[in-house]
């Protein structure tokens, strides 16, 4: 069975630009985070959705937005890029409900952005 | 916001040692759990902890769960050049909607065959 997919795997765009990342979440899950991964850093927490409604959100500016498709994949915007959003952003899937216990949080291999 | 603190930073050791690495937090957790991260890749799942002093083992991995609920350990027995990489703990926090995980800094762990 095919893990967590991201799109596109690396991406170069400049200042001030809106970027797209698309995840496909592991079939059967239908919870998808967002995480930020900034070079020596842990991850971030961005975005939680399940069941296509927000269910968190994480200390990042709006121009951050999410939204998950009828079909659980999902996509993270992100407008008037700046220098600092240059990471790796990560998205992760899980089976059971965002407060079940037992939750386990499988995770893509992320979209590398780089902002110029 | 809540944050984790992970020791040791980074760690070199020879292959065939033990190792053992910790979080602690200010705030109680949930849930704890342990991921390895390798270079171009995301974090994957090693263990999952949901008791407070919960010990539980994954081959040669064994992690525990804090009785105060703001601190876990991994220890990796008898280590192997595929070890190599950087461990990160997380700690879950269940909401009244979501939850979300808070990572620590990452352990760097070089073995040297």
């Amino acid at each position: 069975d095919a893990g967590v997919t991201q799109s596109p795997t690396h991406l170069i765009k400049t200042r001030g630009q809106h970027v797209t990342l698309r995840c496909s979440p592991i079939s059967g899950h239908k919870s998808v985070s967002w995480y930020q991964q900034v070079l020596g850093q842990g991850p971030q927490f961005i975005f939680q959705y399940y069941e296509k409604e927000e269910r968190g959100r994480g200390n990042f500016p709006d121009r951050f937005s999410a939204r998950q498709f009828p079909n659980y994949s999902s996509e993270l915007n992100v407008n008037a890029l700046l220098l600092g959003d240059s990471a790796l952003y990560l998205c992760a899937s899980s089976y059971r409900q965002p407060f079940a216990t037992n939750e386990k949080l499988f995770f893509g291999s992320g979209t590398q952005l780089s902002v110029l | 916001g809540q944050q984790l603190n992970q020791s040791p930073q980074s760690m070199f050791i020879q292959e065939g040692e033990d190792v053992s690495m910790n979080c602690t937090s200010s705030s109680i957790f949930n849930t704890w759990l342990w991921y390895k991260q390798e270079p171009g890749e995301g974090p994957v799942l090693l263990i999952a902890l949901y008791k407070a002093g919960e010990l539980t083992s994954n081959g040669r991995l064994t992690a525990q769960f804090g009785i105060t609920r703001k601190d876990s350990f991994l220890n990796i027995s008898a280590s192997i050049p595929s070890d190599v990489g950087i461990y990160f703990c997380a700690g879950q926090l269940r909401e009244t909607s979501g939850s979300r995980l808070t990572f620590g800094e990452g352990t760097q762990l070089t073995v040297n065959p």
